[in-house]
């Protein structure tokens, strides 16, 4: 499974805009960019998904450049239950597992 | 609420035991996968079912094994166990094995092995 890069720790202010890079540069024409995160003493949580285009739903944003070998989730208005652990995994079309990188640490300002 | 539940929550044994961990995947979902966190080595993929059948093996070890039912539910066995083998052991589902099915994961059962 192809690898994914992401930076370990962020910072945000509450209620602003949070963008969470992943690079992902070995990326397959089929992988399939999932986004994840885990708050602390629990099991992860699924965030938001995509392949080509740009995905929305109510938790987040995930921007895909055009080239996919990069993803950004965006989280419009951070808010202190949004400090977790985010991980950012390739889910290949031959195998069948996610495997999960050490994520970003973000860490919500009051 | 991610509706896959793990149990027991909390589990502590010596070492060399045997135990028995139970996951039921959300309904619907027809894959099961089992992870290991521990302080120091984050999520580690051990092994992956599909409707009954073993689909991936990960990084699990031979003294452990894992089996999904007729119902679906799974369980994850630990044998002769270590003190290495203190984790959080996590299961997920998903509706089915592809690329495209987000997994939804359960609270983890806490393992301290003595």
């Amino acid at each position: 499974d192809a690898k994914t890069t992401q930076p370990n720790s962020m910072e945000s202010n509450e209620e602003e805009p949070v963008h969470l890079p992943c690079n992902h540069s070995t990326i397959s024409g089929t992988d399939y960019i999932h986004w994840y995160r885990q708050l602390p003493s629990q099991g992860p949580e699924y965030v938001i998904h995509g392949l080509t285009s740009n995905v929305n739903n109510r938790m987040a944003s995930l921007a895909i450049a055009e080239d996919r070998k990069s993803s950004t989730l965006i989280l419009h208005r951070a808010t202190l239950r949004d400090a977790a652990v985010y991980y950012c995994i390739l889910r290949s079309n031959t195998g069948n597992q996610f495997y999960f990188g050490t994520g970003t640490s973000l860490t919500v300002i009051p | 609420d991610s509706g896959v539940t793990q149990t027991p929550k909390h589990l502590i044994t010596a070492t060399g035991q045997r135990v028995t961990l139970r996951c039921s995947p959300r309904s619907g979902d027809l894959s099961v996968y089992w992870y290991q966190q521990s302080l120091d080595q984050g999520l580690q993929f051990l092994i992956q079912y599909y409707n009954g059948e073993e689909r991936a093996k990960g990084n699990i070890l031979e003294r452990f094994s894992a089996q999904q039912f007729p119902d679906l539910h799974s369980e994850l066995n630990l044998s002769s166990l270590e003190l290495g083998d203190s984790a959080l052991y996590f299961c997920a589902s998903s509706v089915a094995p592809g690329r495209n099915s987000p997994l939804h994961f359960g609270n983890g059962t806490r393992l301290t092995v003595t």
